[in-house]
């Protein structure tokens, strides 16, 4: 069985541009959330989405968005990037249909801001 | 003050010892989770706790609800144990919305 995959692993951006990041959950899993972190603020959470709907989000400005789609596959997307979210953003999916569950991460995708 | 605290922050032991790590939380939990995290950024859910003890291997995790407190055990301790181990709380409102800890950085030399 296939782990969680995210891409892209690692990517340069600078300030002001956007970016997206994708994470394919493992199969049969529909619930899907999104962590940042940096040395400075450790872990904190940014947003879950079951079936295709966010059902919690964090303390995050709004330029930071997600989505998740049918195949539950998610996305999450910063506009305007500023050079403090330069971090290592995980995702973890889980097969609970209710609000606790073992999560499976991936391997992350770091992101530097110039 | 944190909702989710660790000690100790960082721990150095020789091969073969008995680790402790603890968990203190300060808010209503469906779930506490403990978590193994390598260098590369990987992380690794090796135990998910409502209520009393779990092992698996040499990993003890135990949980008392009433003190809001967990502990992470590992015996006979080996280098490949070195890693950042982290405690995360499932709040009862919103449970994946997960708090965590600072983490623990465990070194265990050979």
């Amino acid at each position: 069985k296939a782990g969680v995959t995210q891409t892209p692993r690692y990517l340069i951006k600078t300030r002001g541009q956007q970016v997206t990041l994708s994470c394919s959950p493992i199969s049969g899993h529909r619930s899907v959330s999104w962590y940042q972190q940096t040395p400075g603020q450790g872990l904190q959470f940014l947003f879950e989405y079951f079936s295709e709907t966010q059902r919690n989000k964090g303390n995050f400005p709004g330029r930071f968005s997600g989505r998740q789609f049918s195949n539950s596959r998610s996305e999450m997307n910063v506009s305007t990037l500023e050079l403090g979210d330069s971090a290592l953003y995980l995702c973890a999916s889980t097969s609970q249909t209710g609000n606790t569950g073992e999560l499976f991460f991936g391997e992350g995708s770091r992101l530097t801001v110039l | 003050k944190n909702e989710v605290e660790q000690s100790p922050q960082n721990l150095t032991a020789q091969e073969g010892e008995f680790i402790t790590i603890n968990c203190s939380y300060s808010v209503g939990i469906s779930a506490l989770h403990w978590l193994q995290q390598h260098p590369g950024g990987g992380i690794v859910s090796l135990f998910m706790l409502s209520s009393g003890k779990k092992k698996h291997g040499r990993l003890i995790a135990t949980i008392n609800i009433q003190e809001k407190h967990s502990s992470l055990h590992i015996t006979a301790s080996h280098p490949r144990d070195s890693a950042v181990y982290i405690c995360a709380v499932s709040p009862i409102q919103g449970a994946q919305k997960l708090v965590f800890g600072q983490g623990t950085r465990l070194t265990i030399n050979p």
